[in-house]
């Protein structure tokens, strides 16, 4: 089975500093990997995704991840985070290959705050 | 559409009446998921369909919920004899068929469902 834990339900950071947003992934098949945000009221944008080809991924708005094998890891960095980064972001795992049916299972989200 | 449109916005539904969920899939998009959102995580995958088929229903509960993809008309979810832990975030996704593998999934606005 797959499963997704994001480390920190929140995290705040100050507008211009670092964002680092931890995804850890179970995957009994090489996985694929995601990143999406979600703002207020709204659906689910992709920002980034692994599909098996570079390990660091960039994505939109200034956001990459890497995918760490060997730690089970694909954590979000932006390296000076914008107040309009405020939202709720989601680490989500699928499979690759044959067994792939497209479902993707979530990680429970980490909020955003970036301070001013 | 460009988009996933998702009907109604929101839904108000007393414990025991149907409740019904319309999507409309990105023009060209033959793959349509469903995922129920509950307190502002907890992302849980529903179905899936390839068309007007079944593609994965592993995440459907047995009981009072069905989904149909028909040919020319919005997919839809009903849930027979809601329940107040029915209440949640209703999203539906929408896949082109070279990029399903890829999970390139783009998401509606979602509907809000209200149990009282």
């Amino acid at each position: 089975a797959q499963s997704v834990t994001q480390l920190g339900s929140h995290v705040s950071v100050s507008e211009g500093a670092l964002v680092l947003l931890r995804c850890n992934y179970s995957s009994s098949v090489p996985p694929y990997l995601f990143w999406y945000v979600q703002y207020p009221n709204q659906g689910l944008q992709l920002l980034l995704k692994y599909t098996s080809a570079a390990t660091l991924v960039k994505g939109i708005n200034g956001f990459e991840a890497e995918f760490k094998k060997s730690e089970t890891s694909f954590h979000l960095t932006k390296p000076s985070a914008h107040m309009s980064d405020a939202a709720e972001y989601f680490c989500a795992v699928s499979r690759s290959g044959s067994s792939n049916t497209g479902k993707l299972i979530f990680g429970q989200g980490t909020t955003l705050q970036v301070k001013p | 559409g460009e988009e996933v449109a998702q009907t109604p916005k929101h839904l108000v539904r007393g414990e025991g009446q149907k409740a019904k969920l319309y999507c409309a899939p990105i023009k060209g998009h033959s793959y349509v998921f469903w995922y129920q959102q509950v307190l502002k995580n907890e992302f849980k995958f529903l179905i899936s369909f390839q068309n007007e088929n079944v593609f994965d229903e592993t995440g459907m509960p047995k009981e009072r919920f069905s989904a149909k993809c028909l040919p020319n008309s919005p997919c839809s979810l009903e849930i027979q004899a809601t329940k107040l832990e029915d209440s949640a975030v209703y999203f539906c996704a929408s896949s082109q068929p070279q990029e399903w593998d890829y999970n390139e999934q783009f998401f509606g606005p979602g509907t809000r469902l209200t149990v009282l």
